[in-house]
């Protein structure tokens, strides 16, 4: 596709439940970010994939959260025991390496989360 | 680290006014930056990034922004706004060093006719 996919675009669940979040980048784009978007809030970067570096796990909240990234392209993020916490917008984005690089990330319409 | 701020978390304005976006970031290390807009139910889109040269950065729909390192500021600024305006604005500073971005807490524009 053109640009960075996301699904689902909404996602309903009940506390404690666990949810999965797809990400397809762009084709030919080696970089792949998760960022979480709480309402009123800025985005809150989470994980980072580069080609087959080790992941940057850095931003990730807590131990319930963890996310895989399979064959270099399609990402998901897995929340495990969902709060009500974590209700937010979560946005992918991928982006291209020139000269050494990462370039600016292209961000998917996100997936808008909802525990109850 | 970096963190930035963005200092007006909503600005009004009427159409064919201007507008300025105000975004102050602080950093220990060079910096990239950028500006990005959320149009209402759609994702992020890069309005404008400075990475080196010329402080003054022109970016998609008129708009343009001016780097100023002594104030550590990145201001958005458009010299007349349309209804189509009417967005969520986002300022991001990442290290040259590395890859992540960090955001402020956005800017909701909101243009009046």
């Amino acid at each position: 596709g053109a640009g960075v996919s996301q699904s689902p675009s909404n996602k309903v669940t009940e506390k404690g439940k666990d949810v999965e979040l797809r990400c397809d980048p762009i084709s030919g784009h080696t970089a792949l970010y998760w960022y979480r978007q709480r309402l009123g809030q800025g985005l809150e970067f989470l994980i980072y994939f580069q080609g087959n570096s080790a992941p940057d796990k850095s931003g990730l909240p807590s131990d319930r959260f963890s996310a895989e990234r399979t064959g270099g392209s399609v990402s998901t993020l897995t929340i495990q025991r969902t709060q009500q916490e974590d209700s937010a917008v979560y946005l992918c984005a991928s982006s291209y390496e020139a000269s050494g690089r990462v370039g600016h990330p292209f961000f998917g319409p996100g997936t808008r989360l909802t525990v109850l | 680290a970096q963190s930035v701020t963005q200092l007006d978390s909503q600005v009004p304005v009427f159409e064919e006014a201007p507008v300025e976006l105000r975004c102050n970031y602080s950093s220990s290390v060079s910096v990239y930056l950028f500006w990005y807009v959320q149009y209402p139910n759609q994702g992020l889109q890069l309005l404008l990034k400075y990475l080196s040269g010329s402080t003054l950065v022109k970016g998609i729909n008129g708009f343009e922004a001016e780097f100023n390192k002594s104030q550590t500021s990145f201001h958005l600024r458009k010299p007349s706004v349309h209804i189509s305006d009417t967005a969520e604005y986002f300022c991001a500073v990442s290290d040259r060093n590395d890859y992540k971005l960090s955001f402020g807490a956005g800017t909701t524009v909101t243009v009046r006719a």
